[in-house]
């Protein structure tokens, strides 16, 4: 019983680089989230997917994109890392998102530095 | 727009005393809230959530909020701290599909 498994869970990156964060789920969760997280601010919502080809963005959106191909699958990629992104990134599903039963289910989470 | 807001970054309280982490809420509509707990160097879990169907919740680990909302409020409470307690907390109020955290409080445990 994996539930959600983030890769990679380190990454250093030099400014201007690329990179997807991979973020896969097995509990069938039609709904998934990408949070980051920084010191004191709690956690800003980036991109989330309610269902597999349907994606919308978050608080937090400009330097990311989101793919959701398959139900399981919900990567997110950085096309040009700017130490603003420097963070802790974290993939979380649900099964519904009915307000009283939106329980989500986070992964380990995936610290990136950008340099 | 729906938020919360959780004041006090840092809580310290000695083992074996009450913790009492606030969380107040903005909402026109009957909000549903959340406590989450992370513990270091994972990812966050549920505590407890509050639906409408009781006022006091009980959660895991011995940790009960209470919806009050005359107050907006929904603070958290544990009868008595232990070690393994220490941890950051945070309120969550669902809007329109997801979930919308406080800045969170980091909890220390003091022998």
């Amino acid at each position: 019983n994996a539930g959600v498994t983030q890769t990679p869970k380190f990454r250093i990156l030099k400014i201007g680089q690329s990179m997807t964060l991979q973020c896969t789920q097995d509990m069938n969760h039609n709904y998934m989230y990408w949070y980051r997280q920084d010191p004191g601010m709690g956690l800003k919502l980036i991109y989330y997917s309610v269902g597999a080809g349907i994606t919308d963005k978050g608080e937090v959106p400009n330097g990311y994109n989101v793919s959701r191909s398959t139900t399981e699958d919900f990567p997110l990629r950085l096309e040009l890392a700017a130490p603003s992104q420097t963070s802790v990134y974290f993939c979380a599903s649900s099964l519904t998102g009915n307000s009283g039963a939106n329980v989500l289910t986070f992964g380990a989470g995936s610290r990136l530095t950008v340099l | 727009a729906q938020s919360v807001t959780q004041l006090g970054s840092h809580v310290s309280v000695s083992e074996g005393a009450l913790v009492l982490l606030r969380c107040n809420y903005s909402s026109s509509v009957p909000p549903y809230l959340f406590w989450y707990v992370q513990y270091p160097n994972q990812g966050l879990q549920l505590l407890l959530k509050y639906t409408s169907a009781a006022t006091l919740v009980k959660g895991i680990n011995g940790f009960e909020a209470e919806f009050k909302k005359s107050e907006t409020s929904f603070h958290l409470t544990k009868p008595s701290a232990h070690m393994r307690d220490a941890a950051e907390y945070f309120c969550a109020v669902s809007v329109s599909n997801r979930l919308a955290f406080g800045k969170g409080n980091q909890v220390v445990v003091i022998p």
